[in-house]
């Protein structure tokens, strides 16, 4: 999977859209762009993931770049309870499933 | 659709003894992973299985740790002797065989182990 890089925090202002970026530069062309997030006491929640064509679902948007060595996943109004570690991952998405590699992460405050 | 449910929440036992935690995935799941985060540090794969199998168990430590899928159901984590080093949030997963969100996972709310 290929390595990843996030700033470790951020902060956005409620009602505001968050935008929380990441690096993978060396991103294979088979690999796609996860995000899952953890709000504090709970498990990691699934968010959003594509390849090369920007992704939107009800909860967030994905942005990748055309040379696909970065992304952009988008909050587009974030409220207080969007406060969480968000962790953006690259790998393999194949027909044999496999585990996920969790970095660091960025820490997004939403402040009232 | 019940989500992913993990038994216990909390876990505080003393140093040298053994505790069991189970994880109930969402219903039809063959994919099932156990993740833990200790304190500080960032989350860290155990083992996935494939129904009953394991399929890969690299993550895990140690030979303390022993975890079973019989029926390809629910699984359970059984540490012992548990030590210090133990002590974290350990956390469940699963996906389904096939289609379109195959590599989609789903956590539980993990259990928070304590060991004194």
């Amino acid at each position: 999977d290929a390595k990843t890089t996030q700033p470790p925090s951020m902060d956005c202002a409620e009602g505001r859209a968050a935008n929380l970026p990441c690096n993978h530069s060396t991103i294979s062309g088979n690999e796609y762009v996860y995000w899952y997030r953890q709000i504090h006491s709970q498990g990691p929640q699934y968010i959003i993931h594509g390849l090369k064509n920007n992704e939107t679902n009800e909860m967030a948007s994905l942005i990748i770049t055309e040379d696909r060595k970065s992304s952009t996943l988008i909050l587009p109004h974030a409220t207080l309870r969007d406060t969480a570690v968000y962790y953006c991952i690259v790998r393999v998405s194949s027909g044999s499933a496999r585990q996920l590699t969790f970095g660091s992460g960025t820490q997004l405050t939403v402040l009232p | 659709e019940a989500g992913v449910t993990q038994f216990p929440s909390h876990s505080v036992i003393e140093k040298g003894q053994t505790v069991t935690l189970r994880c109930d995935p969402i219903s039809g799941h063959d994919n099932l992973y156990w993740y833990r985060r200790v304190m500080g540090k960032e989350i860290k794969f155990l083992l996935h299985f494939v129904k009953e199998s394991k399929q890969d168990e690299s993550g895990m430590p140690n030979n303390r740790f022993l975890a079973e899928r019989t029926g390809g159901t629910y699984s359970t984590l059984k540490v012992q002797p548990a030590e210090l080093e133990d002590s974290g949030v350990y956390f469940c997963a699963s996906s389904p065989i096939a289609g379109v969100h195959t590599d989609t996972q789903y956590f539980g709310p993990g259990t928070r182990l304590t060991v004194l």
